[in-house]
């Protein structure tokens, strides 16, 4: 298994623009959630999905921020417009139905001007 | 309130040495408890994970934790750090039935030659 896919690795955007992150899960895994990680807060969860919905998004720090799942093997998550404080490393993880664990996958590192 | 706490944010050893990486947590039961490594530029990576059963549990690389009730602890050793070993650990932990998973803030590991 290829793992948790995430792309790009890397996005370097002006303030204002619009950024979209995506995530293919593991095959087979029910959820899906992103993570957001910086230095001064840590690992934030923003929201996750079961079985393709939204079940929890209190974490999405603005309107600005939003994350569809439109199929089980895609999700991405949008930030519109963009702020240098949105700067990040974001993470999309997945867990199958009968385990607890999460897998990561390896993070898009944002960097916005 | 649920927490998760790590108390030491940076811990530096000699390679050959012990580790022994803290964590407690605030929690109405016991939760699932889970050990994360994250290398630079990666993602995070589960070590080991408890869910009920013996309480020393054995994971990946040659780390293990112990989890203690009475202590709300579930600390990470390691009887020998190798230099590869250096990464920031995370604990982390999830409420039975619950999606909403809970990081440490995390410890970062340098490891001495």
């Amino acid at each position: 298994d290829a793992g948790v896919i995430q792309s790009p690795r890397h996005e370097v955007t002006e303030m204002g623009q619009e950024v979209t992150l995506r995530c293919k899960p593991i095959s087979g895994h029910n959820s899906l959630f992103w993570y957001r990680q910086t230095m001064m807060r840590g690992l934030e969860l923003l929201i996750y999905f079961n079985n393709n919905v939204p079940i929890d998004d209190s974490g999405m720090p603005e309107d600005r921020f939003s994350a569809k799942m439109p199929n089980a093997s895609f999700s991405t998550l949008k930030i519109q417009p963009s702020e240098p404080r949105d700067s990040a490393v974001y993470f999309c993880a997945s867990r199958g139905q009968y385990g607890n664990e999460q897998f990561f996958g390896p993070g898009t590192r944002l960097t916005v001007l | 309130a649920q927490s998760v706490t790590q108390p030491d944010i940076h811990i530096t050893v000699s390679e050959g040495a012990s580790l022994e990486l803290r964590c407690n947590y605030s929690y109405g039961a016991t939760p699932y408890l889970f050990w994360y490594v994250q290398s630079p530029g990666q993602g995070l990576q589960l070590l080991l994970k408890y869910f009920s059963g013996d309480t020393l549990v054995q994971g990946i690389k040659g780390f293990e934790a112990e989890f203690k009730r009475s202590q709300s602890s579930f600390n990470l050793r390691k009887p020998s750090v190798h230099w590869s070993d250096a990464a920031e650990y995370f604990c982390a932990v999830a409420p039975l039935g619950n999606n909403d998973m809970r990081f440490g803030a995390g410890t970062r590991l340098t490891v001495k030659p």
